[in-house]
């Protein structure tokens, strides 16, 4: 089955450690995207990715970091520079950019500090 | 920048009841689409609302978008329990698409 795979499912960070959430999709899709999910505050988005080997900053980037080697893969780190961290991280992908296409969404990685 | 503002924030409605979600941007949308996160679940895309005025309608789900293409609404007519989670619309302009906070709706059986 197509979809896009996320992991680990919970993550526990300590303070100065940065960290790496994985994101994985096989349905051939150009774009991929991270988004933050916080209580009350719907979905915000950190990161995009509308093609190989580029990336965007979203509108809450600071201390999160990205790549875009592979068109399967869009790894999201958090570094020590984001201090509050704490949070329902989301990955999605849609077949082309920002666009008219639907974006489809991998099950979520929940981050907590220990 | 563009925000899109969603209402209500939580909606508490007896099974069988009608309700309706509201969806409101500060400037004009290319698009609109609407998603739906179960408790516990990841959004999952319902609908893409394009044309001004544009009505769509899903069994028991009634998608609308306004006129000036700045407002959305989407209306449950006779709630069931699978009902239960949290609605989203997403709003595209500007090449970023925004989403709004979400209704997350719950049903008193």
């Amino acid at each position: 089955d197509g979809g896009i795979t996320q992991s680990p499912k919970y993550l526990f960070r300590k303070e100065g450690q940065n960290v790496t959430l994985s994101c994985e999709q096989n349905l051939n899709h150009d774009a991929m995207y991270w988004y933050r999910q916080d209580p009350g505050q719907g979905l915000r988005l950190i990161y995009y990715s509308q093609i190989v080997n580029d990336f965007q900053k979203g509108d809450i980037a600071e201390g999160y970091s990205v790549s875009r080697e592979k068109k399967e893969s869009f790894p999201l780190t958090v570094t020590s520079a984001q201090k509050n961290p704490t949070a329902f991280y989301l990955c999605a992908s849609s077949s082309s950019g920002p666009s008219n296409q639907p974006q489809h969404f991998g099950d979520g990685t929940r981050l907590s500090i220990l | 920048g563009q925000q899109v503002m969603q209402i209500p924030q939580y909606q508490h409605v007896q099974e069988g009841e009608d309700f309706t979600t509201y969806c409101n941007s500060s400037t004009t949308l290319s698009n609109i689409q609407w998603y739906k996160q179960r408790p516990g679940g990841h959004p999952v895309f319902l609908i893409q609302l394009v044309k001004s005025g544009e009505v769509k309608k899903q069994k028991r789900l009634t998608f609308q978008f306004g006129e000036a293409k700045k407002n959305s609404s989407l209306h449950i007519t006779a709630t069931q329990t699978t009902d239960v989670g949290t609605y989203f619309c997403a709003g595209l302009g500007d090449y970023k698409l925004s989403f709004g906070a979400g209704t997350t709706v719950t049903v008193r059986a």
